[in-house]
């Protein structure tokens, strides 16, 4: 697609339940992150991916979050037992790659995920 | 770790008059990109501008430009003529050895008509 894409727009849960979230990265590109934004703050690392390696999971904040990756393509992040201190935007980005050594690639990213949970 | 800090939580200006975002940085990388992510009310996140630290010259695109002073690990974005859609929050962003992108807090800026 044109565009990195994230499904649902919006979600609201109750506590406790279990919540899935998806992203489409730009086609070709082959790194891929998650960032939450609470209200009112800038943008918290979450994870990522690049390719076949190994996600890098160091800003996941506890063991309820976990992200899957297929490939180079879609991305779900789910939420087990949602809390309600996990509402929040969940924004998905993705790069051509992201590599060692000093080149960098510039991240597009898409809508965001607006979680609200009750 | 990297991190950064933008001072000014929120600004407002004139439309047609220019207005500065300030940002300070902090790394101990020595190659390094900088970047300024603007957030509409859309929430989405759209980049303004990009600078390579290893450039000294200062980057521009159209309206927008930086004052990129490595020395004092500064970064501060200058929107000239400031229309009513550059309303947005601001977010300036390091991005350096294996670590993604670090952001600061942001700036929320209103153009006034």
């Amino acid at each position: 697609g044109a565009g990195v894409s994230q499904s649902p727009s919006n979600k609201v849960t109750e506590k406790g339940k279990d919540v899935e979230l998806r992203c489409d990265p730009i086609s070709g590109h082959t790194a891929l992150y998650w960032y939450r934004q609470r209200l009112g703050q800038g943008l918290e690392f979450l994870i990522y991916f690049q390719g076949n390696s190994a996600p890098d999971k160091s800003g996941l904040p506890s063991d309820r979050f976990s992200a899957e990756r297929t490939g180079e393509s879609v991305s779900t992040l789910t939420i087990q037992r949602t809390q309600q201190e996990d509402s929040a935007v969940y924004l998905c980005a993705s790069s051509l790659r992201f590599t060692s050594g000093g080149i960098q690639e510039t991240q597009y990213f898409g809508p965001g995920t607006r979680l609200l949970v009750l | 770790a990297q991190t950064v800090t933008q001072s000014q939580p929120e600004m407002s200006v004139q439309e047609a008059e220019t207005v500065t975002l300030s940002c300070t940085y902090d790394t101990s990388e020595s190659n390094y990109y900088l970047f300024w992510y603007k957030q509409p009310p859309s929430r989405q996140m759209i980049l303004v501008i990009r600078q390579e630290a290893y450039k000294q010259q200062n980057a521009t695109e159209n309206r927008f430009s930086v004052n990129f002073q490595k020395a004092a690990k500064s970064f501060s974005l200058k929107i000239s003529d400031s229309q009513l859609g550059d309303t947005a929050m601001y977010f300036c962003a390091i991005l350096s050895g294996n670590t993604p992108l670090v952001f600061g807090k942001g700036t929320r800026l209103s153009v006034i008509a």
